[in-house]
């Protein structure tokens, strides 16, 4: 199985700050017959089912804000929000469509500082 | 606009067998490349995938539940089923119902999601 590490468990930013959340792969999920990268990120506020932010890694989904962000490739991917507003505050998780079976990383709680 | 709804049981017993319903509207599952998939999230926990039927009726399951796990579509009715058995209390979770999101390759992401359905498992 593909093990999606993501870094920190939780992060408290000011409001308009930068956030950043890593995930980490344990092999890489980088497809060579596509050059995609099989790696979303979601967003799950509390009391509600997660919603997509990104797919193929960097692809943001229609309706989400610009301020977020995916990057990387390989096994190292990160999502950033680049001002973060008081309706971010959440808790997001990376996933990985590369291999069955898909799997979560364990979530990153993100707070207001 | 697509919606899901999951529903089932609330309480379930050890060792019983668990049976939900995921009942779809804005798309057909008749239409190439769409599936419907289930993920549960345990009280506090993390996401885990669990299974998915695609358009075609392949199905996808989750090796580590595979054994007890069987899932099934009713394209008249807009419906997915799941079943799960020999429930154990380590299964209560919140279980999710979703739409693959299209053109996700060989693999899938969810877009959009049902609100879920909690499901104890206790005697």
């Amino acid at each position: 199985d593909i093990v999606l590490t993501q870094s920190p468990d939780s992060l408290a930013v000011s409001l308009g700050e930068r956030a950043a959340i890593n995930c980490k792969s344990s092999q890489s999920v980088l497809s060579s017959s596509n050059n995609k990268n099989y790696l979303t990120w979601y967003q799950q506020k509390p009391g509600q089912p997660p919603k997509l932010l990104i797919y193929w890694a960097s692809t943001r989904e229609s309706g989400v804000p610009d301020r977020f962000s995916g990057s990387g490739s390989g096994t190292d991917f990160t999502l950033t929000i680049s001002s973060l507003q008081a309706e971010d505050v959440a808790v997001y998780y990376c996933q990985q469509y590369y291999s069955i079976p898909w799997t979560f990383g364990q979530g990153t709680q993100v707070e207001i500082k | 606009q697509i919606t899901l709804k999951e529903s089932g049981p609330t309480l379930v017993k050890p060792t019983q067998t668990l049976t939900l319903t995921c009942t779809f509207s804005g798309f057909s599952l008749s239409t190439s490349g769409v599936g419907v998939g289930w993920i549960r999230q345990p009280p506090g926990k993390a996401l885990e995938w669990l299974a998915l039927i695609y358009w075609d009726d392949d199905k996808r399951y989750s090796p580590s539940l595979k054994s007890r796990l069987t899932i099934t579509k009713d394209t008249s009715k807009n419906q997915v089923v799941l079943t799960m058995t020999n429930m154990d209390p380590v299964d209560t979770a919140t279980y999710y119902c979703a739409h693959r999101g299209p053109n996700s390759g060989g693999g899938a992401w969810f877009d959009p999601w049902g609100q879920g359905t909690l499901v104890t498992v206790s005697s």
